[in-house]
């Protein structure tokens, strides 16, 4: 079965610090992307940062970076120098077939 | 700068009555899908259509739920007869070409409350 696991429902830190959010998952596929994705209070969901499953090097997008470890199926998000802005759900996610397999997110919460 | 539109933001219906939400994807988008999402929840697949065609409708209940991306207008999603589990957050996302690695553009959503 394709699932997705986000292990800490809500988290907050301190404007400016770091904080990552873990993400493991499970698919006998060996090729796939996989994706953070953000929604804040507008409902949007708005594409953080993605990853193809076959390359080792770790996507970066400015202050966010991703620890891809693909033999231990985790998909972790770092984010850097963590501003107000940030605060939102956080979403993992990746794709099988036409589908994104979601899970089920983390609050994240930047505190002034 | 029309990103993928959803409306209504709110639906409300009563047990029993047809919903239909409305998606107008990004200008030149051919591709649309659809998601459902309970609270505390991600997003679940619900369908995968493109221009005239249902792709991939794996994800929808077979009774009661249908959808359409005609050639002119918006896709369509459309529940009948209305239960309480159907309440819920509808999220329309387009694409441009509909491959995996593809960013999604994603609508704010269609929130249906049933009572």
């Amino acid at each position: 079965a394709q699932t997705v696991t986000q292990s800490q429902p809500e988290m907050s830190v301190q404007e400016a610090e770091t904080v990552t959010l873990s993400c493991t998952y499970d698919t006998s596929e060996n090729n796939y992307y996989l994706f953070w994705y953000k929604q804040p209070p507008s409902r949007q969901m708005i594409l953080v940062i993605r990853q193809e499953a076959y390359k080792q090097q770790n996507a970066t997008e400015n202050r966010f970076s991703v620890n891809f470890q693909k033999a231990a199926k985790s998909f972790s998000l770092k984010i850097s120098d963590s501003q107000l802005g940030d605060t939102a759900m956080y979403f993992c996610a990746f794709t099988h077939n036409y589908q994104l397999i979601w899970g089920a997110g983390t609050k994240l919460i930047i505190k002034p | 700068n029309a990103g993928v539109m959803q409306n209504p933001r709110h639906l409300v219906r009563r047990r029993g009555q047809e919903a239909r939400l409305r998606c107008s994807p990004v200008k030149g988008h051919s591709h649309v899908y659809w998601y459902r999402q309970l609270p505390e929840e991600g997003l679940k697949f619900m369908v995968y259509l493109q221009k005239e065609n249902i792709i991939d409708e794996s994800g929808m209940p077979k009774e009661r739920f249908s959808a359409e991306f005609p050639k002119e207008g918006p896709s369509i999603l459309r529940i009948q007869q209305v239960v309480r589990g159907d309440s819920a957050a509808y999220f329309c996302a387009s694409s441009l070409e509909g491959s995996t690695n593809e960013k999604l553009f994603f609508g704010s959503g269609t929130q249906l409350s049933v009572l």
